[in-house]
């Protein structure tokens, strides 16, 4: 089966730069991706990363470690619109590409 | 452009009664489709995924069901509903090539 593992809460001031970390246990591995997810909304697609090192899509950057099933999110120059839930998934290698979804980390962005 | 629908947004049930959420995807052929629930702050649980036209995969036991009676059309259906299927529901595609799914706008089931 496949489990991941973020931090539950972040908090940071706007401006700034936070990251979320997001461990996984898979049976198989065909990438980590990111999602954001504001209240009451659905999840957006915010990155991808199938081999190791950095993804960077403007202020937003991915990084992918295989070797130590880790990655992390990267938010840069920090906007109260960033306030939201993000999750890291997994997909599997099957032709269905399904996903599984880590438990979320809610970011606060405050002034 | 692809695009995905899903209806309705908000529902209240009663516990027994019936449950029927479509969703369709315009603007790409033979996408995989996806059902998820979301418990209140919680992530997102695969509940069913469809290759194609007939078939479902579903990933956890529970009182639904899915189907997928055209390329670009998925149904999730109940016949009792149970308090425990509370949650919001949200429909997701992919195909390949792309690595993101598409997640549509979600429905916020209440059973009472």
């Amino acid at each position: 089966g496949q489990s991941l593992e973020q931090p539950s809460e972040v908090t940071a001031v706007e401006g700034a730069i936070v990251q979320i970390n997001c461990t996984y246990q898979t049976s198989g591995f065909y990438g980590l991706s990111w999602y954001q997810q504001h209240d009451g909304g659905a999840p957006t697609f915010l990155s991808y990363n199938a081999l190791d090192g950095l993804e960077e899509t403007g202020r937003f950057s991915s990084f992918l470690s295989r070797s130590d099933s880790y990655g992390y999110l990267l938010l840069q120059e920090l906007q109260m619109k960033d306030s939201a839930s993000y999750f890291c998934a997994v997909r599997d290698p099957g032709t269905a590409s399904k996903l599984t979804f880590g438990t979320g980390t809610r970011l606060q962005v405050t002034l | 452009s692809q695009t995905i629908h899903q209806w309705p947004a908000t529902l209240v049930q009663p516990v027994g009664s019936p449950l029927s959420l479509e969703c369709t995807v315009e603007g790409t052929s033979n996408p995989n489709l996806y059902w998820y629930r979301q418990a209140a702050g919680r992530g997102l649980q695969l509940l069913f995924y469809s290759v194609g036209i007939g078939q479902i995969s579903s990933e956890v036991p529970q009182n639904l069901s899915a189907s997928r009676p055209q390329d670009r059309q998925f149904i999730l259906s109940s016949k009792k509903l149970l308090l425990s299927d509370s949650g919001f529901y949200l429909c997701a595609w992919s195909v390949r090539g792309l690595h993101g799914y598409t997640f549509g706008s979600g429905t916020r089931l209440t059973v009472v």
